[in-house]
């Protein structure tokens, strides 16, 4: 199975910084089958970013995904109070689909 | 608006059987377009798909977990369902029902709330 290895696993910042997450894989995602997720507390995943850099519906723009194979980044420009969440990617190249552990977008 | 709804225990034992179903409103688990699926999160820990049901009945697993998983779907209810057996503690766990698109269809792009199911004795 690919298995998705996230870093950095906390990342402590201020409102109006840029967060800049990166998603590795152990083997590539072709045709960019990767997507991003944002968890809040008590809450379920929500999509964010599919096929590596298409924004979901209703998602704002400061959010900006990019890669390809093996190496992907999701950006937050100027966080929003609402962005601070934990981040997943996904891949759905290769069943069984798999996540990565997950960033923590905290405040500084 | 497309909901996804879990039911069922949220307390069991160890060796018994977890049976948690998913009622999905507007929008028809038989239309073709989608796949259904199910995800878990232990606390504190991340996601894991556990697997999904096609619009005509077929099934994918995790290899993890196929041993002890069955999905199934009832189309004249507009549900589909879990059953895991032979439960234990690892399988503590928020259990989420989602909707599955994209060409593979393993992108989940529609989630249900979510359902605590604790194992305990």
């Amino acid at each position: 199975e690919i298995v998705l290895t996230q870093s950095p696993a906390t990342l402590s910042l201020s409102p109006g910084e840029r967060a800049t997450l990166s998603c590795r894989a152990s083997q590539s995602v072709s045709t960019s089958y990767l997507a991003w997720y944002q968890q809040k507390p008590g809450q379920a995943p929500r999509l964010l970013i599919y096929g590596a850099s298409t924004r979901a519906t209703a998602i704002p723009d400061r959010f900006s995904g990019r890669g390809s194979a093996t190496d992907f980044t999701l950006t937050i420009n100027s966080l929003e109070p609402e962005d601070f969440a934990i981040y997943y990617c996904q891949q759905y190249d290769s069943s069984p689909w798999t996540f990565g552990h997950g960033t923590k977008v905290e405040i500084k | 608006q497309l909901q996804l709804q879990e039911s069922g225990p949220g307390l069991l034992k160890p060796s018994q059987t977890l049976s948690l179903t998913c009622t999905v409103s507007d929008d028809s688990i038989s239309s073709g377009t989608f796949y259904w699926g199910w995800v878990r999160q232990p606390p504190e820990k991340g996601l894991e798909w556990l697997g999904s049901i096609t619009y005509s009945g077929n099934t994918y697993y995790n290899p993890s977990l196929e041993s002890r998983l069955t999905i199934s779907a009832d189309t004249s209810r507009n549900q589909f369902s879990l059953s895991l057996i032979s439960v234990t503690a690892a399988d503590t766990a928020i259990y989420y029902c989602a909707r599955l698109g994209g060409y593979t269809r393993g992108l989940f792009d529609s989630w249900g709330q979510g359902t605590l199911v604790t194992v305990s004795s």
